[in-house]
């Protein structure tokens, strides 16, 4: 069966770049995208379509998929962005939902 | 601006059926897929399964024989029933819209039900 693998935790130093990686074969061919989820709360949608913004999304936000990798990056970190982040895609052999087991971000 | 609303039970007993519901306003079931995704205490997001407006549907094979989701075109609303639950389906439970644009991501959720189960 298809997995979505991330590195369990990142870390980050206020307003510096985070990348938070998520692998599957052959990962570039599918769309990518991407959820925060704080403590207690719902996951949001922060990136989909491997590059695209929902509204409301900071700009600081942002994506990209190519080879087995798809990666969100978050220019100039702030304490807020401070969350676990889930990788999704589709995998349409199956039509089912693919979601990575998720990455804590730690800004400190 | 659509919003997903759930109700239901926080609390089932061992072997019962867990039922829940999720409102959808400021849009309507149709032409959407609608979701039922839980997360146990700690863990990872597992889609249970996801609806078509017309009733089409498409289980988790691990939850399969246990599920049912639904929708009520009527009320807006689409529901979940996993019988037989177990300590192992202690879980918070979103529903959640689907897109099926390309890519297929989930753009709305609903606040999340934490169901226990315990006698």
């Amino acid at each position: 069966s298809y997995e979505l693998t991330q590195p369990p935790s990142v870390s980050v130093s206020p307003g510096q770049t985070a990348s938070v990686t998520c692998s599957g074969d052959k990962l570039g061919n599918k769309y990518a995208c991407w959820y925060q989820q704080k403590p207690g709360q719902s996951p949001v949608l922060v990136i989909y379509q491997n590059t695209k913004r929902p509204s409301g999304i900071p700009e600081r936000f942002s994506g990209s998929n190519s080879g087995n990798t798809a990666t969100l990056t978050i220019s100039g970190t702030q304490a807020m962005d401070e969350a676990d982040y889930y990788c999704q895609a589709w995998d349409s052999n199956t039509a089912w939902v693919l979601f990575g087991g998720g990455t804590n971000l730690t800004v400190l | 601006q659509v919003q997903l609303q759930q109700s239901g039970p926080g609390l089932v007993k061992p072997s019962e059926t867990l039922s829940l519901t999720c409102t959808v306003s400021g849009g309507s079931l149709s032409s959407y897929y609608w979701t039922w995704i839980r997360q146990p205490p700690g863990k990872e997001l597992e889609c249970i399964g996801y609806i078509y407006y017309t009733g089409t549907a498409n289980y988790n094979p691990s939850l399969k024989s246990r599920v049912t989701i639904s929708p009520d075109t009527s009320k807006n609303q689409f529901s979940l029933k996993l019988n037989s639950v177990t300590a192992a389906d202690t879980a918070v439970y979103y529903c959640a819209r689907l897109s099926p644009v390309a890519g297929w991501f989930f753009d709305h959720w609903g606040q999340g039900t934490l169901v226990t189960v315990s006698s």
